[in-house]
């Protein structure tokens, strides 16, 4: 089955203990995002990734990391996790830009407090 | 600056009706425009994806409509079903020969569906 899996689903942290979100699809997708969804607010793009060893930042990259080593996976790192961290964070993926499905995961609730 | 403005932000109607959702962009230039479907603490589905030449577009009981000109997109919804509660996300993708993937998303129409 096709499909972008994260992990973990919820988390609650504290103030500055470094977290790691983890993402996978299986479709063998060129492009993959992070995005961050809040009340009244559409979905922001954190950082996208247009192939292995290509990132680069989207709307709201501060705070956060990531890395593409492996066209399948591409984790979200928060160094120093903030309660204005607290978010629901989707990972998404697609072929390749232009008029292609984007698949989304399931999403992963954080809270930092 | 780049906007999608959806309405109305939330909808009540009795399962079996229709109701329309509208989607209004200044995205410019236009690549194409995505409509969502995203169920409360899930991923959002793809429903359908509008070129600029596409003005109707159906997903079984889910029609969507484009008007590049006015820059406007409806989501039609025939003959309601309980399943169909959900936010109704309208993206615009801005057209680019390289680089990001730019989307630029609606905050949503909140459909519900009573019984």
């Amino acid at each position: 089955e096709a499909q972008v899996t994260q992990n973990p689903r919820y988390l609650i942290t504290v103030t500055g203990k470094k977290l790691t979100v983890t993402c996978s699809q299986n479709m063998n997708h060129e492009y993959m995002s992070w995005y961050r969804q809040d009340p009244g607010l559409g979905l922001r793009q954190i950082y996208y990734s247009m192939n292995v060893e290509v990132t680069d930042k989207g709307d709201v990259p501060e705070g956060y990391k990531v890395s593409r080593k492996e066209k399948r996976n591409f984790p979200l790192i928060l160094e120093s996790p903030s309660p204005n961290q607290t978010s629901l964070y989707f990972c998404a993926s697609t072929f390749r830009q232009g008029a292609y499905e984007q698949y989304f995961g399931p999403g992963t609730r954080l809270t930092v407090t | 600056k780049n906007q999608v403005e959806q309405s109305p932000q939330s909808l009540i109607i009795l399962e079996g009706k229709n109701c329309t959702l509208q989607c209004n962009y200044t995205v410019s230039p236009f690549s194409n425009l995505r409509w969502y479907k995203q169920d409360t603490g899930r991923g959002p589905v793809s429903l359908t994806i509008m070129t600029f030449s596409e003005n109707t577009k159906s997903n079984g009981r889910y029609t969507a409509t484009l008007d590049a000109d006015t820059k406007q997109s409806s989501l039609h919804i025939t003959a309601s079903q309980l399943s169909d509660s959900a936010s109704y996300i309208c993206v615009v993708r801005e057209l680019s020969n390289f680089g990001n993937e730019k989307l630029t998303f609606g905050t949503g129409t909140r459909l519900t569906i009573i019984p």
